[in-house]
């Protein structure tokens, strides 16, 4: 069966520092890869997607995220965190070969320390 | 910038009761979607709907969930008999081709006492 996992259930980290999410995948097919942000009470905004090509993907508010094929990986990255930033971190995955549904993971729910 | 509209943003209904959760999906798009994301858990799918029909549905989406485009505009879940764990917040959600890019709505916050 098809399965994302975010081993961070929470992250916490200074303004102005880097940050990685982590997002690993189980799926017999060729991805699709996304990242999603949810603030509290909102929907989920697409920050970037993965469908070919460059395995470097950018995205919006400075976020960029890496496929890596051979790690079944889609890490999301950003250099420098804002206060604003802080909000939870979805990680989805789709395929045509499973229908046109998303499977997410859990979420990783980042908090910004000044 | 389009967006996916839903209403209401939060509903409260008494168990048994029937509930319409209402979406106006980006208006050039052709495959919707609703999830649902059960407080503290994981984003789950429901349902894709394509051409007028269920293209996909989920074990979650049983005889009590129906979908349908009543109109050009609008896309709704129906609950006929709430449960209470029904509670969840409701996502819809429009991509313009299968797969590719689902652009999501703020969500209907159901609360089922």
């Amino acid at each position: 069966a098809q399965s994302v996992t975010q081993p961070d259930i929470h992250i916490t980290v200074s303004e102005g520092a880097s940050l990685e999410l982590r997002c690993n995948y189980s799926y017999g097919a060729t991805p699709y890869l996304f990242w999603y942000v949810q603030s509290p009470g909102q929907g989920l905004q697409l920050l970037l997607k993965y469908f070919s090509g460059d395995t470097l993907v950018q995205g919006i508010k400075g976020f960029e995220a890496e496929f890596k094929r051979s790690q079944s990986s889609f890490n999301l990255r950003k250099p420098s965190v804002h206060w604003s930033d802080a909000a939870e971190y979805f990680c989805a995955v789709g395929a045509k070969e499973y229908g046109n549904k998303l499977v997410f993971g859990a979420g990783t729910i980042l908090r910004v320390k000044s | 910038e389009p967006e996916v509209t839903q209403t209401p943003s939060h509903q409260v209904t008494q168990m048994g009761q029937e509930v319409i959760l209402r979406c106006v999906p980006i208006s050039n798009h052709l495959y919707f979607y609703w999830y649902r994301q059960i407080l503290g858990q994981k984003v789950e799918f429901l349902v894709s709907f394509y051409n007028n029909e269920i293209s996909e549905k989920s074990e979650i989406f049983d005889d009590q969930f129906s979908v349908e485009r009543p109109d050009g505009s609008n896309f709704t879940l129906k609950i006929r008999s709430t449960k209470l764990e029904d509670s969840a917040m409701y996502f819809c959600a429009s991509g313009a081709e299968p797969v590719e890019t689902q652009y999501f709505g703020p969500g209907t916050r159901l609360l089922v006492l």
